[in-house]
């Protein structure tokens, strides 16, 4: 079983409605990541936190609004998405600054689908 | 800026050979570190191995090896002794050491099938 979980699995969306997604990691870990993986593309970095504090917005659409609550949870808000928004949204943690040789812990990720 | 290079999109292999996935990167900074992971068709990413830039003996992590050439910027990952399991997307990652030294950069993947 992973320690960091991604609810839902699956979400189905039209483009106005809102929804989100939700990571909970379990490892004591300070940073946590969002990463889109598109179809035939590489990760995209979206959001970094960094004991709360957002340290990285790679030029992601207001349209995607992240939530991190506290060091174990992260939230990505959804609103008036597009068709092109449809990807697999990974959420990831690591130990924090300094843990250098630390990889990401991934999720199982939350496979969206804009109709 | 930072990239990396996967320049095979699929592999073959067979059961039991060994096989070597192909990572080339570009950066400018001495202190980086290298990471592969493995991304069945389940979807979550799994890491196999890591490689800090300073690390003199190639990462080693029970089947997988790094092969890691620091003047020609390459970490190719050796799996050996292939097992139908291993089928799966294979990514190598870079992490930055300036500013947070927190951002992960990925290349665009190798499809790993092995054959019976």
């Amino acid at each position: 079983e992973t320690g960091v979980t991604q609810t839902p699995r699956h979400l189905v969306m039209g483009m106005t409605n809102k929804k989100s997604l939700k990571c909970e990691q379990h490892l004591g870990h300070n940073a946590m990541y969002w990463y889109k993986q598109s179809a035939k593309k590489p990760l995209e970095l979206m959001f970094v936190y960094s004991l709360e504090e957002r340290v990285e917005n790679n030029s992601v659409p207001s349209r995607f609004s992240p939530e991190c609550p506290n060091s174990s949870h992260l939230f990505l808000h959804l609103h008036t998405l597009q068709p092109e928004d449809s990807a697999l949204y990974l959420c990831a943690s690591r130990p924090g600054q300094g843990s250098y040789n630390s990889p990401l812990h991934f999720g199982n990720g939350t496979r969206l689908t804009v109709t | 800026a930072q990239k990396i290079t996967q320049t095979q999109p699929g592999m073959f292999v067979q059961e039991k050979e060994a096989v070597t996935l192909d990572c080339t990167y570009d950066t400018s900074d001495q202190s980086y570190g290298l990471f592969w992971y493995k991304q069945p068709s389940s979807g979550e990413m799994i890491f196999l191995i890591y490689q800090g830039s300073y690390d003199e003996q190639n990462a080693t992590e029970g089947r997988y090896s790094l092969n890691f050439q620091k003047a020609r910027k390459s970490a190719n990952l050796v799996i050996s002794a292939s097992q139908l399991g291993d089928s799966a997307m294979y990514f190598c990652a870079m992490r930055e050491a300036g500013g947070y030294g927190q951002n992960f950069v990925f290349g665009p993947g190798t499809r790993l099938s092995v054959l019976p």
